[in-house]
């Protein structure tokens, strides 16, 4: 079965340094990858998604991800992060097919001035 | 509208009420999935329905949970004889259809069973 691990629950940096958070996957074939955001009293918001071809992947909010098969991982990284941020962000995994999607459980971002 | 939309905002139940959910999908969107999202936690699956027809309900965690979507487009999760666990935020996702597309979600209705 498919399953996502985000191994930091809350994670603070300060406003312009950069930000990476870390996801890790278990799936048998090819997975299809995604980065969720989440803001207080908002619905998740697709960042961005890897299905295949090149590993680094843009997405939106100036934020990329990086898939690498050998460590199972697909990292979310952004430059210099800024206020607005500050939100859950949920890593999710797809087998494809109709698409069922399986989140982690979620990084907390906090971002200080 | 232009997104998805459920319906109530917020939800207070008492132990052994049944309560219905709504989710209205943007116009046109095959695919529809429900999930659950505890406190703290990452959302989790409960059904999904291409059109009107249910095609995984793996994620039910009960008898007491149904849901449908009789003309492939608004649906409801019903849950019966609401217990204390069930307090959660139930999620409506929707998307055109095809393999890996983009889930568009809905804010969550907010469930507290007292």
């Amino acid at each position: 079965a498919q399953s996502v691990t985000q191994p930091d629950i809350h994670i603070t940096v300060s406003e312009g340094a950069s930000l990476e958070l870390r996801c890790n996957y278990s799936y048998g074939a090819t997975p299809y990858l995604f980065w969720y955001v989440q803001s207080p009293g908002q619905g998740l918001q697709l960042l961005l998604k890897y299905f295949s071809g090149d590993t680094l992947v843009q997405g939106i909010k100036g934020f990329e991800a990086e898939f690498k098969r050998s460590q199972s991982s697909f990292n979310l990284r952004k430059p210099s992060v800024h206020w607005s941020d500050a939100a859950e962000y949920f890593c999710a995994v797809s087998s494809g097919g109709y698409q069922k999607v399986t989140f982690g459980t979620g990084t907390k971002l906090q971002v200080i001035p | 509208g232009a997104g998805v939309s459920q319906s109530p905002r917020y939800k207070v139940a008492k132990r052994g009420q049944d309560v219905a959910l709504r989710c209205d999908p943007i116009s046109g969107h095959v695919s529809l999935f429900w999930y659950q999202q505890a406190l703290g936690q990452g959302p989790e699956f409960l059904t999904y329905f291409q059109n009107e027809a249910q095609l995984d309900k793996s994620g039910l965690p009960s008898d007491r949970f149904f849901a449908e979507r009789p003309e492939g487009s608004v649906s409801t999760l019903k849950i019966q004889r609401t217990q204390q666990e069930d307090s959660a935020v139930y999620l409506c996702a929707s998307s055109l259809q095809g393999v890996g597309e983009k889930l568009f979600f809905g804010s969550g209705t907010q469930l507290s069973v007292l």
